[in-house]
C-alpha cells in the first residue's frame, strides 16, 4: 500500500463547479501538507500550503486537513478552463532531517469544460 | 525573481550514452532536490542537498545514477550509461528552511527520452 493515495482521475466537470479532490495517507508522522498543480509540460506550482489540521482559504482554494482521518482536501469553487491541470497532493514529516522529504499522490488530472 | 532553472528542457539520446542533467536553484535556498517523474510511478525522491551536502540518496534507482552540487548555485544529475527506463522527467526543486520552514519550488523539469 502507498503512504498516499490519490485517485488519478481524470475528472471533469462543467465550468462553475465545485471541485473537490482527496488524498488519504497512512504516515501519521505527516505533519506538512501541499497541494501542487501542474499543467501539461510544467513543473509542480504550489497552490496551498498547510500545517497540522485546519482550513486554509486562498480565493476560489480551501484546502482541509483532518489528521485523524488521514485525510486531506481541496475544493476549488466556481471553477474555471484555466483550473484545468493535474493536481498533487503532497506531505512530509514535521521534524528532522526527514521532514524534508516529501511524498507525493498520483496526481489527479482535472479538466473543466467551458 | 528567477526560479529554479533547469537545462537542458528536452533531451535524447540513445542508450549507453552518458546524460548530464542541470539545475540552478533559487538564490539563498540551502536545500537542492531531484526528482522523477513517470506515468506508471509517478513524482519520486531521488536525492536532497542541505547546504551543498548530500543527505539522502536512497531514491537514486541504481549507482549509474550521481548527482553532484559543487556550489550553492548549481547542481548535476549524472546518468551512465543510460537506459531506455530512465526514459522519465527529471525536476529540479529547492527550497529554504530557515526559521520558517518554506515550501519546495520546482523548475519546469528535463524531458529525458533514452532510445
Amino acid at each position: 500500500q502507498k503512504e498516499v493515495e490519490q485517485d488519478p482521475g481524470p475528472l471533469s466537470v462543467p465550468e462553475g463547479a465545485i471541485v473537490s479532490l482527496n488524498c488519504t495517507y497512512s504516515n501519521s508522522a505527516f505533519q506538512y501538507f501541499m497541494w501542487y498543480r501542474q499543467y501539461s509540460r510544467k513543473g509542480p506550482e504550489l497552490l496551498m500550503y498547510t500545517y497540522s489540521s485546519g482550513n486554509k482559504e486562498d480565493g476560489r482554494f480551501t484546502a482541509q486537513v483532518d489528521k485523524s482521518s488521514k485525510y486531506i482536501s481541496l475544493f476549488i469553487r466556481d471553477s474555471q478552463p484555466s483550473d484545468s491541470a493535474t493536481y498533487l497532493c503532497a506531505m512530509s514529516p514535521g521534524g528532522g532531517q526527514g521532514a524534508q522529504k516529501l511524498v507525493f499522490g498520483q496526481g489527479t488530472r482535472l479538466t473543466i469544460n467551458p | 525573481d528567477a526560479g529554479v532553472i533547469q537545462s537542458p528542457r528536452h533531451e535524447v539520446t540513445e542508450m549507453g550514452q552518458e546524460v548530464t542533467l542541470r539545475c540552478k536553484p533559487i538564490s539563498g535556498h540551502d536545500y537542492l532536490f531531484w526528482y522523477r517523474q513517470t506515468m506508471m510511478r509517478g513524482l519520486e525522491l531521488l536525492i536532497y542537498f542541505n547546504n551543498n551536502v548530500p543527505i539522502d540518496d536512497s531514491g537514486m534507482p541504481e549507482d549509474r545514477f550521481s548527482a553532484k552540487m559543487p556550489n550553492a548555485s548549481f547542481s548535476t544529475l549524472k546518468i551512465q550509461p543510460s537506459e531506455p527506463r530512465d526514459s522519465a522527467v527529471y525536476f529540479c526543486a529547492s527550497s529554504s528552511q530557515g526559521a520558517r520552514r518554506q515550501p519546495q519550488h520546482f523548475g519546469d523539469g528535463t524531458r529525458l527520452s533514452i532510445l
